[in-house]
C-alpha cells in the first residue's frame, strides 16, 4: 500500500460527459501528479500541483483541468469525454521536504475511465 | 524532451533464473534520476529501483540490480531468481532534479515460467 488514495477505482460514462477524479496523497506529501495511461500513448504526465499550487504542466488537454485544496487532496477533472479518454488515470505524491526531492514517487492504484 | 527507450516489449524467463531488462535514454543533462518501476496485473506502479546519476555504484535492491552506464545513457535492470510474483510490466523512467517529471519508457512485459 503506498499511501496514496485514489477513488473511484473504475468510471464507465458516455462521450460528451464530464468526470471528477479524487486523489488523496501520503500523509505529509505535499506535490500531487497526474498521469494518464492508455494503450496507445503509454504513461504521460499531466500535471503537478505542489502546496496547492500549480507547478508543471505536461500534455494536459485543455478539456482536462486539475486543483489541489488547502488539505492537499487532489481533483482531476475530465470534460467534454471523447472515446480517446479512455485510459488509467494516476495520481502520485512526493515527499518534498524543504524543497528537497529524493526523486521517488508513489503511485496509488489508479481510475480506470472508460469512455462509451 | 527526454526519451526514453525500451527496446524489449516481452521476456519471458524461468523460475529461477535471471533476466535482463535494456533501457537506453536521451539526454543532455549531467545530473538527473533514474527508475524503475513495476505493474503487475494489479495495475499498482512500485518502485523498484533508483539510481542517482551522479553515483557511479550501481543500485540494488535484494533480488534487483541495475547496470547504469552513463556514457551510454544506458539503464539495465537484472532479475536474479525470479519469482512468479515478479510476473508484471516494468517501466524504465527518467526524471531531472528539480523538475518532478517522470518520463516513460513503452515498458516491457515480463513473464515468469513456473
Amino acid at each position: 500500500d503506498s499511501g496514496v488514495t485514489q477513488t473511484p477505482k473504475h468510471l464507465i460514462t458516455a462521450t460528451g460527459q464530464r468526470v471528477t477524479l479524487r486523489c488523496s496523497p501520503r500523509s505529509g506529501d505535499l506535490s500531487v501528479y497526474w498521469y494518464q495511461q492508455s494503450l496507445d500513448q503509454g504513461l504521460q504526465f499531466l500535471i503537478h500541483y505542489y502546496n496547492g499550487e500549480e507547478r508543471a504542466k505536461g500534455n494536459i488537454l485543455e478539456r482536462f483541468s486539475a486543483q489541489q485544496f488547502p488539505d492537499l487532496h487532489s481533483e482531476l477533472n475530465l470534460s467534454s469525454l471523447e472515446l480517446g479518454d479512455s485510459a488509467l488515470y494516476f495520481c502520485a505524491s512526493s515527499q518534498t521536504s524543504g524543497g528537497h526531492h529524493t526523486g521517488e514517487l508513489f503511485f496509488g492504484e489508479g481510475s480506470r475511465l472508460t469512455v462509451l | 524532451a527526454q526519451t526514453v527507450t525500451q527496446s524489449q516489449p516481452e521476456m519471458s524467463v524461468q523460475e529461477a533464473e535471471t533476466v535482463t531488462l535494456s533501457c537506453t535514454y536521451d539526454t543532455s543533462e549531467n545530473n538527473y534520476y533514474l527508475f524503475w518501476y513495476k505493474q503487475p496485473p494489479s495495475r499498482q506502479m512500485i518502485l523498484v529501483i533508483r539510481q542517482e546519476a551522479y553515483k557511479q555504484q550501481n543500485a540494488t535492491e535484494n533480488r534487483f540490480s541495475v547496470n547504469f552506464q552513463k556514457a551510454a545513457k544506458s539503464f539495465s535492470l537484472k532479475i536474479s531468481d525470479s519469482q512468479l510474483g515478479d510476473t508484471a510490466m516494468y517501466f524504465c523512467a527518467f526524471m531531472k532534479p528539480n523538475d518532478y517529471k517522470l518520463s516513460f519508457g513503452a515498458g516491457t512485459t515480463v513473464t515468469v515460467r513456473a
